[in-house]
């Protein structure tokens, strides 16, 4: 497998743009996580999913994010409008289950919001 | 809340040193305990997974204790090499009903002098 699979890399954007990161988990895992990681802040869990369902997503800093899985294999998390105060690296991870396995990332999404 | 503490925060060693990194946890009720490596700009690779029932684990040069009442942990690594450098974090899996979360240390930042 390949792993988890993050697009983009890198992205640089505008204040007020519509920011849209996305995630593919490895095949068979049923649970998705979406991070953020910041100096200030490490690492904060935003979202996740079991079965492409939204568990916990008490961890969204406001509603101009959101995220969705409308399959097992693909995630987004948007960002509209995106502010300067959202430039982090945001990873998505997968596990075979939540309570016992391991979790898996992937090599992150850079976001700078200008 | 559960919060997790690494200490030291940086850490440096000349190569072939044997070396603790630690991991302090507020609430001992805890389903697993894992620890992560991350490389600079990379996402994080899963080093080893304690279960609550689990004492220690052990992988290669790196062996990775749990003692859940007094709330620590500990990862050492043998024989220290270059290729160790990187960021470690220790991240702690606590009940939580439907909201089982991953919650993750600041990480430690080791570096390996040849």
């Amino acid at each position: 497998d390949a792993g988890v699979i993050q697009s983009p890399r890198h992205e640089v954007t505008e204040m007020g743009q519509e920011v849209t990161l996305r995630c593919k988990p490895i095949s068979g895992h049923d649970y998705l996580f979406w991070y953020r990681q910041t100096m200030m802040r490490g690492l904060e869990l935003l979202i996740y999913f079991n079965n492409n369902v939204p568990i916990d997503d008490s961890g969204m800093p406001e509603d101009r994010f959101s995220a969705k899985m409308p399959n097992a294999s693909f995630s987004t998390l948007k960002i509209q409008p995106s502010e300067p105060r959202d430039s982090a690296v945001y990873f998505c991870a997968s596990s075979s289950t939540v309570l016992t396995g391991e979790l898996f990332f992937g090599e992150g999404s850079r976001l700078t919001v200008l | 809340k559960q919060e997790v503490t690494q200490i030291p925060a940086a850490l440096s060693v000349p190569e072939g040193e044997n070396l603790v990194l630690n991991c302090s946890f507020t609430d001992s009720a805890i389903y697993n305990l894992q620890w992560f490596r991350q490389d600079p700009g990379k996402g994080l690779t899963s080093l080893l997974l304690i279960q609550s029932s689990q004492r220690e684990q052990t992988s290669g040069r790196l062996n990775a204790s749990l003692d859940k009442s007094s709330g620590r942990s500990t990862l050492y690594i043998a024989a220290s090499q270059p290729g160790d450098s990187a960021t470690y974090l220790c991240a702690v899996m606590g009940y939580g009903g439907a909201t089982n979360k991953l919650i993750f240390g600041t990480g430690t930042l080791l570096a390996v002098q040849p």
